[in-house]
């Protein structure tokens, strides 16, 4: 079975800085998706940025990037220029592509709380 | 905006009531979930249906009923709670299987607390 672990329960990080959450997962398959999604007071769950195994390169969505290691199996997320709006959970979460006959669901971590200090 | 809605957003129920959690989606999603989320918890899967059949059952108790009316609806059924069953209930849609496109799309939750 497939597991994600999420070593840091909090982060804080000034504002304007720089902050990487580490995400890290086991699994036996080849081929998965890979999710950041952060949870804000308000609820929703908000897809951050995703990561498909088979391609090399880093996924990168406007401040966000990651830092894909596959033989590592490490994911962590890399936060630039953070502000305010960014506090929130952030859950890693991972997904094989062909299980479940195509719609079962995700397996996330426990989550990382980031405070951004003003 | 949320393309997910549910409704309420919150509700409070007795142990002995019985209620009914709403979800609803037109993005043309043919897989529904239902998850359950403690605080500061990530969330836990209780039940998929893909094209309105039931195709995942996370073990959840009897006192929890999913139901699939149409592929734009998903209910969850509620009697007999118990106060361990406060939580937020995330709903949530995706295309089946999953495509190019974003995987899961979730709903903002209904808070629920048993009383």
């Amino acid at each position: 079975a497939q597991t994600v672990t999420q070593s840091q329960p909090e982060m804080s990080v000034q504002e304007a800085e720089t902050v990487t959450l580490s995400c890290t997962y086991d699994t036996s398959e080849s081929d998965y998706y890979l999710f950041w999604y952060k949870q804000p007071p308000s609820r929703q769950m908000i897809l951050v940025i995703r990561q498909e195994a088979y391609k090399q390169q880093n996924a990168t969505e406007n401040r966000f990037s990651v830092n894909f290691q596959k033989a590592a199996k490490s994911f962590s997320l890399k936060i630039s220029d953070s502000q305010l709006g960014d506090a929130a959970m952030y859950f890693c979460a991972y997904k094989a592509r062909y299980s479940g006959g195509g719609a079962d669901g995700l397996t996330f971590g426990k989550g990382t709380h980031l405070i951004i200090q003003p | 905006d949320t393309e997910v809605t549910q409704t309420p957003k919150h509700l409070v129920m007795g142990m002995t009531n019985k209620k009914s959690l709403k979800c609803e989606q037109h993005m043309g999603h043919r897989a529904m979930y239902w998850y359950k989320q403690k605080a500061k918890k990530p969330p836990e899967l209780m039940f998929v249906y893909s094209y309105e059949k039931l195709s995942i059952n996370e073990s959840v108790p009897s006192r929890f009923s999913p139901e699939c009316p149409n592929s734009s609806l998903l209910n969850l059924h509620l009697h007999a709670l118990q106060p361990e069953d406060s939580a937020l209930y995330l709903c949530a849609s995706s295309q089946v299987p999953w495509g190019s496109t974003l995987p899961l799309h979730f709903g903002n939750g209904t808070r629920l607390t048993v009383t």
